[in-house]
């Protein structure tokens, strides 16, 4: 079956380490989507990809760095100049057109220790 | 730009109570409107969606009806279960595939 894979589903990490968080896609989807969700909160965009080698900031970009060297995988790093970095990270996709919605991974919850 | 808004939660219901969670929106042109459900732990699902003026979304008992004239997305379900006991999200899509998330309503419902 098709879908969005995102690894580890826990994952810790220690102040100034950076660590990166894995999202794989195999539904042929175009873009590609990074969202924080903090404890009781909404989701906050970090960073997408229309296409393959491209990409933007989203609302909250600093701290996080991503790559798209191909169409099946986003990856998002989030690094030490990232300050409180303990959330709830998910990756969603989507095809071309604006009807279908968005289809999302099932997260990584990230904590520092 | 883009907004949605949902009435702030928790809503809490007794088992077999009517469920309504009101979203609007304010959007340019003719969005396409999606209602997302998050179990806890878990990514969203999407409930529902409508994608023109008067559409109804329905899936697993819930409902809602894309209003233009009020701007509206208000989801409901005549008789709500434990396991309905989520986050809500509602959503909405424009020019371009990004979707713009109202803030989320937490029903929990108790036996």
């Amino acid at each position: 079956d098709g879908g969005i894979t995102q690894s580890p589903k826990y994952l810790f990490r220690k102040e100034g380490q950076n660590v990166t968080l894995s999202c794989e896609q195999n539904l042929n989807h175009d873009a590609m989507y990074w969202y924080r969700q903090d404890p009781g909160q909404g989701l906050r965009l970090i960073y997408y990809s229309q296409i393959v080698n491209d990409f933007q900031k989203g609302d909250i970009a600093e701290g996080y760095s991503v790559s798209r060297e191909k169409k099946e995988s986003f990856p998002l790093t989030v690094t030490s100049a990232q300050k409180n970095p303990t959330a709830f990270y998910l990756c969603a996709s989507i095809p071309h057109g604006r009807d279908y919605g968005y289809t999302f991974g099932s997260g990584t919850r990230l904590t520092v220790v | 730009g883009n907004s949605v808004t949902q009435m702030e939660g928790p809503v809490t219901l007794s088992e077999e109570a009517f469920l309504t969670i009101n979203c609007t929106y304010t959007a340019t042109g003719y969005p396409s409107l999606f209602w997302y459900v998050q179990y806890p732990g878990e990514g969203l699902q999407l409930l529902l969606k409508a994608t023109k003026a008067d559409d109804k979304g329905s899936n697993k008992g819930f409902e809602a009806t894309y209003r233009k004239e009020t701007t509206s997305f208000h989801l409901e379900k005549g008789s709500v279960q434990v396991s309905d006991s989520a986050v809500y999200f509602c959503a909405l899509s424009n020019a371009g595939n990004m979707l713009t998330f109202g803030g989320g309503t937490r029903l929990m419902v108790k036996p």
